[in-house]
């Protein structure tokens, strides 16, 4: 089966500019995650997605962040405005289910800096 | 709230040496507890998943075990090879949560 795609691979942006990355899940998978990894650190959770349907969006900056997952497949992490502190991978995982014996499969990540 | 650490955030073995990943939790109501390798650049992949009922699961060179009561997790990684060279991530799921994870531990093995 295929992975998870998520573009772009990379991007550097100025503060204050935005950004968007998109993730595309595995096919039939209900449950969508958003994670931030800042260098050295373990990922963090920013918000998760059951189906089009906002499960935990509890961590999710929504000041300056926002995401959507229109019509339950497609993703879309959006930043605006960003800051330094922002440069991070950004990680898109999904899984069948939001049960925790549901397996996740992440995608490569999209490598965001802000200068 | 649940807080994951390893220990030790880098390690640096010589080739065929075994060795340990630890991986603590506080709060012992957990459902599993998950391995997972990256590799620079690269997205996560699971390498071992431990149901809270488990003791401890075991994919060729590598063994996890979970002491669930007392809110601990080892990665034993048999005869090292440089390819094992990579950053280990510990993470535990809850009732009504997505993945915790560890900061990492970045294991670097030389020839």
């Amino acid at each position: 089966e295929a992975g998870v795609a998520q573009s772009p691979r990379y991007k550097i942006i100025e503060k204050r500019q935005s950004v968007a990355f998109w993730c595309n899940p595995i096919s039939g998978h209900a449950t969508l995650y958003w994670y931030q990894q800042i260098l050295g650190q373990g990922p963090k959770l920013l918000i998760q997605f059951q189906n089009n349907g906002v499960v935990d969006d509890s961590q999710l900056p929504k000041d300056r962040f926002s995401a959507e997952r229109l019509k339950g497949v497609d993703s879309t992490l959006k930043i605006q405005p960003a800051k330094l502190e922002d440069s991070a991978v950004y990680l898109c995982a999904s899984s069948f289910g939001d049960a925790p014996n549901y397996g996740y499969t992440f995608g490569s990540g999209t490598r965001l800096t802000v200068v | 709230k649940q807080e994951v650490t390893q220990i030790p955030a880098a390690l640096s073995v010589p080739e065929g040496e075994n060795l340990v990943l630890n991986c603590s939790f506080t709060d012992s109501a957990i459902y599993n507890l998950q391995w997972f390798r990256q590799d620079p650049g690269k997205g996560l992949t699971s390498l071992l998943l431990i149901q809270s009922s488990q003791r401890e699961q075991t994919s060729g060179r590598l063994n996890a075990s979970l002491d669930k009561s007392s809110g601990r997790s080892t990665l034993y990684i048999a005869a090292s090879q440089p390819g094992d060279s990579a950053t280990y991530l510990c993470a535990v799921t809850q009732a009504g949560t997505a993945l915790i994870f560890g900061k990492g531990t970045t294991l670097s093995v030389s020839s």
